[in-house]
C-alpha cells in the first residue's frame, strides 16, 4: 500500500546517456513536486504539477523534462545525464497547493549515479 | 526570496539528553512552518507544522513554535533515543512555494 513510488531505487548509467524515473501515488493527490537531494542532503524542488499542469519549473538544465501523463503520475526524463546530476531525486505529493492542503508525502528516493 | 536557515550540524547527543535544533526563515509573507525527518535510506516524512503564529506542532514527542516575531520555529525533545537519529528539515511554504533548510544530522549514542 505504498503511498508515493518511484522506480527505479538506484540507476547507475554512463554520462551521455538518457534515462527516465517514474512516480506514482494512489493518494489521490491533486499536486506532485521533483526534487533533487545533493551529497550534503541539501533538498531543492525541481518542478510541481498541479493535476497535469506545471506550476512550478525551477531554474534547471533543460535536459530535464517533466511529464504528468495523468494526475496519479510524474515522471522525470534526463538526455544527456552529466557528472553533476548525481543525486538523490525524491518525488512527492500533496492534496492541493492551498495553504491547508500543502502537506507534502514523499517517496523513498531514486538513487542516480552518473559515471 | 524566502529562505531557511537551520543550525549545522551533526548534533551528536547521549540518549535522554535535551534537543533543541534552531530554524530560521525568511519570507515574504506568513508561511506555514513544517519540521521533517529522513530516517537513512528513506524519503522525507512530515514530523509536525504548525500554520499560524503562536501555533504549536507537536509529536512523538517533538516540539515547535511558530514564533512570528523571531521569524523562528525551533525543534525541541526532552529526552532523544536512539532511533531519533535521523535528518532533520524545517521548511516554509507559502503560495505555491516550498523552501526547505539544509537539514541537520542528528546522532543520538546509547
Amino acid at each position: 500500500d505504498t503511498a508515493v513510488s518511484q522506480t527505479p531505487k538506484y540507476l547507475v548509467t554512463q554520462m551521455g546517456n538518457d534515462k527516465s524515473i517514474k512516480c506514482e501515488q494512489n493518494l489521490g493527490h491533486d499536486t506532485m513536486y521533483w526534487y533533487k537531494q545533493d551529497s550534503k542532503k541539501f533538498l531543492k524542488i525541481m518542478f510541481s504539477y498541479n493535476n497535469k499542469e506545471l506550476i512550478i519549473n525551477e531554474t534547471v538544465p533543460n535536459r530535464f523534462s517533466p511529464k504528468s501523463p495523468d494526475k496519479a503520475h510524474l515522471n522525470l526524463h534526463i538526455n544527456s545525464l552529466e557528472l553533476g546530476d548525481s543525486a538523490v531525486y525524491f518525488c512527492a505529493s500533496s492534496l492541493g497547493t492551498g495553504s491547508s492542503y500543502n502537506e507534502q508525502f514523499f517517496g523513498p528516493g531514486t538513487r542516480l549515479t552518473v559515471l | 526570496g524566502d529562505s531557511v536557515t537551520q543550525m549545522e550540524g551533526p548534533v551528536t547527543l547521549s540518549e535522554e539528553a535535551f534537543l533543541t535544533i534552531n530554524c530560521t526563515y525568511t519570507a515574504t509573507g506568513y508561511p506555514s512552518l513544517f519540521w521533517y525527518v529522513q530516517y537513512p535510506g528513506e524519503g522525507l516524512q512530515l514530523l509536525l507544522k504548525a500554520t499560524k503564529a503562536d501555533d504549536k506542532g507537536s509529536n512523538k514527542g517533538f516540539e515547535a513554535t511558530y514564533r512570528k516575531e523571531t521569524t523562528s520555529f525551533h525543534l525541541e525533545k526532552g529526552s532523544v533515543q536512539v532511533s531519533d537519529s535521523a535528518v532533520y528539515f524545517c521548511a516554509t511554504f507559502y503560495g505555491q512555494n516550498f523552501v526547505f533548510g539544509p537539514g541537520t544530522r542528528l546522532s543520538v549514542l546509547p
